[in-house]
């Protein structure tokens, strides 16, 4: 069974960062672009970053383009998003998300879908 | 740019709805839509705009293919209260719709 479990979300003041990791099991994880979304508290789903499966490709929502910093470990069997310079808009459930093409693997961040997602790990930007 | 409309609908137990999600360009069929329920992470229902994820009840169905694309639920179901998304993912940044959430009357 293919399972995503996010962490490292919590609270934190505005200006500072944070590490959020995506641990993934159940699938060869080294085949598959990785891509991270997020939902603002009452609101849409809004893409985040995304990952190709050897990690050269990289790709950001406009909204955070220049601020988070997505990398992955395949060895670790793990995604991870660098969020700086937080604001109280990046206030949200993270979902981290694999991507999938229909077959045994999907390199690329673009032409694919996600699933599954995972649980999401919540972060909170406030003074 | 994925404009999804409507933004809510309610429908009786047994109609047929649609919703509708239109490009800002060509997306050459690289459209899916998604499935959220109160508390719960999204699912895939279609992908590839016309392809029913497996598992997915028969009544949901998906068409469209350059830039205007529609989700049809046929039969609607108690079950299927929730709000849906469409997504593109033929180029990134990928963007979704703004969702639309269907409620049962």
């Amino acid at each position: 069974e293919v399972q995503l479990v996010e962490s490292g979300g919590g609270l934190v003041q505005p200006g500072r960062s944070l590490r959020l990791s995506c641990v993934a099991s159940g699938f060869n994880f080294d085949e598959y672009a990785m891509h991270w979304v997020r939902q603002l508290p009452g609101k849409g789903l809004e893409w985040v970053s995304g990952i190709s499966s050897n990690g050269h490709s990289i790709g950001y929502g406009h909204s955070v383009s220049g601020r988070f910093s997505i990398s992955r470990d395949n060895a670790k069997n793990s995604v991870y998003l660098y969020m700086y310079s937080l604001t109280t808009e990046d206030t949200a459930l993270y979902y981290c998300a694999k991507a999938t093409c229909g077959g045994e693997s999907c390199h690329s961040v673009a032409y694919n879908w996600l699933d599954p997602w995972g649980h999401g790990t919540l972060v909170t930007v406030s003074s | 740019q994925m404009t999804q409309s409507p933004s809510s609908l309610s429908a009786f137990v047994g109609d047929r709805v649609t919703i509708t999600c239109r490009a800002s360009q060509r997306i050459d069929g690289y459209l899916n839509w998604y499935q959220q329920k109160p508390g719960k992470a999204p699912k895939v229902l279609m992908y590839g705009a016309v392809n029913l994820q497996s598992g997915v009840p028969s009544r949901f169905s998906g068409s469209g293919s350059e830039i205007v694309f529609t989700l049809t639920i046929s039969n609607l179901q108690s079950e299927d209260s929730a709000i849906y998304y469409c997504q593109q993912s033929y180029s990134t940044p990928i963007t979704f719709g703004g969702g639309t959430k269907v409620e049962i009357k």
